[in-house]
């Protein structure tokens, strides 16, 4: 099946700092990639969906120039949090859709964990 | 508005059957999903429904009553590696992927 590849899994990086994600879809081409974000215990959070070749589309309450996302070829994605903040600790996934919009069935990178101190 | 609902969590006995309910209500109807995740992973797909009835794939069935609203999720033979989280998710008609919070199964032996 399709596979969807995302680095780091995880990552400690001090309060201030930025960090970025990538996303890449190893055996298919994905015009759109999304980007959750998911707190413990609780389900997955749709932060932005991710289009190749323009902006990203941004969920309501996520802001986008603390979530930057650039999506630059048909098989990478990336997520950089800007200055972050122990708040932003948190699990980062990402999703990719192999097929037409359609059939909808997503592929999910691993995750990357990022810790704030 | 959109809404998924599911029980938070469930228990369930290894070799015995448990069903894991969702009922939703979305802006148009674009299929039903089930995702597995197991602690600190990422989901991985188990089905899909779009039309009504039971779609069955080894030891993992999903049923879909469109104009219930529900679907359901059958685990058979259960076994301890099945202890995850099972997260329901409907497509609208703008093709967004509607989560509910997830039933934390646990299996015991």
């Amino acid at each position: 099946g399709a596979v969807v590849s995302q680095h780091p899994s995880r990552v400690i990086c001090k309060s201030g700092t930025s960090v970025k994600i990538e996303c890449r879809s190893l055996d298919f081409q994905a015009t759109t990639m999304f980007w959750y974000r998911q707190f413990p215990k609780k389900s997955l959070m749709l932060m932005a969906t991710s289009n190749e070749g323009s902006k990203a589309t941004y969920e309501q309450g996520v802001e986008k120039d603390k979530f930057l996302i650039n999506h630059a070829s048909l098989t990478l994605s990336t997520l950089t949090v800007t200055s972050a903040h122990p708040e932003d600790s948190s699990f980062y996934i990402c999703s990719a859709n192999s097929g037409g919009r359609d059939t909808g069935e997503l592929f999910f990178g691993e995750g990357s964990r990022l810790t704030v101190l | 508005g959109q809404n998924i609902d599911q029980p938070t969590e469930m228990t369930a006995t290894e070799g015995a059957i448990v069903q894991i309910n969702c009922t939703y209500q979305t802006s148009g109807f674009n299929g039903l999903f089930w995702y597995q995740q197991h602690a600190g992973e990422a989901p991985t797909f188990l089905s899909y429904n779009v039309l009504d009835g039971l779609e069955e794939k080894g030891r993992f069935s999903s049923f879909l009553s469109r104009s219930k609203g529900y679907s359901y999720l059958l685990l058979k033979e259960l076994q301890m590696k099945d202890s995850a989280s099972y997260l329901c998710a409907a497509m609208d008609s703008n093709y967004q992927l509607i989560w509910g919070a997830g039933t934390k199964l646990i299996i015991k032996p």
